[in-house]
């Protein structure tokens, strides 16, 4: 059982370059959430999913685009990178009252 | 606006003494309450949960308790070890919804 999985680990991307943090869990829940962390803060929530094919705007979501097509993936797309989107991503899936976390994408952009 | 806080970005404990970490919230429609443990370049961990309708939450080494009226909550570790080191976060559910953390605390325990 993978539980989550995040990749890649480690991404340094050029200023207006797009990527996609990939995000898979194998757990069949229906919640998915983005998070991301910058130094000193706490987990500022991005885009989060109820199901397949139903997406939501979290506290941070502009520059970041996502899709839900399937339950197991939840894709995480910047378009336009900016060195404000420097920051350590959490992808997060959650079942009941608790939420099972993906080692981290650690993403800078220069 | 911060609904969960956590306002000690830092703590120090002698190994073997009680850590204490404290969590204030605003948002009285919160309904659960969960940490989570985070150790450098790993997603965090859950480590205990408590809901509502409880005051107090026990697991080993690691109690949570829940003050209603006050919107505090608080995780008590004893022993603590040096295992304990790492950064915790509270979070906050409301409806099996999206979790709301708090800033976290680094805890540094001191062998």
């Amino acid at each position: 059982n993978a539980g989550v999985t995040q990749t890649p680990k480690f991404r340094i991307l050029k200023i207006g370059q797009s990527m996609t943090l990939q995000c898979t869990q194998d757990m069949n829940h229906n919640y998915m959430y983005w998070y991301r962390q910058d130094p000193g803060m706490g987990l500022k929530l991005i885009y989060y999913s109820v199901g397949a094919g139903i997406t939501d705007k979290g506290e941070v979501p502009n520059g970041y685009n996502v899709s839900r097509s399937t339950t197991e993936d939840f894709p995480l797309r910047l378009e336009l990178a900016a060195p404000s989107q420097t920051s350590v991503y959490f992808c997060a899936s959650i079942h009941l009252v608790g939420a099972f976390f993906g080692q981290g994408t650690r993403l800078t952009v220069v | 606006d911060q609904q969960v806080k956590q306002n000690s970005p830092s703590l120090s404990v002698q190994e073997g003494r009680i850590s204490i970490l404290n969590c204030d919230y605003t948002n009285s429609m919160f309904d659960y309450f969960l940490w989570y443990k985070k150790y450098p370049a790993e997603g965090p961990t859950f480590l205990i949960s408590i809901s509502s309708i409880k005051d107090k939450n026990e697991d080993g080494r690691f109690t949570v308790f829940l003050n209603k009226s006050a919107k505090h909550l608080s995780l008590h570790i004893v022993p603590s070890q040096p295992g304990d080191s790492a950064v915790y976060f509270c979070a906050a559910s409301f409806g099996n919804e999206k979790l709301t953390f708090g800033t976290g605390t680094r805890l540094t325990i001191i062998p």
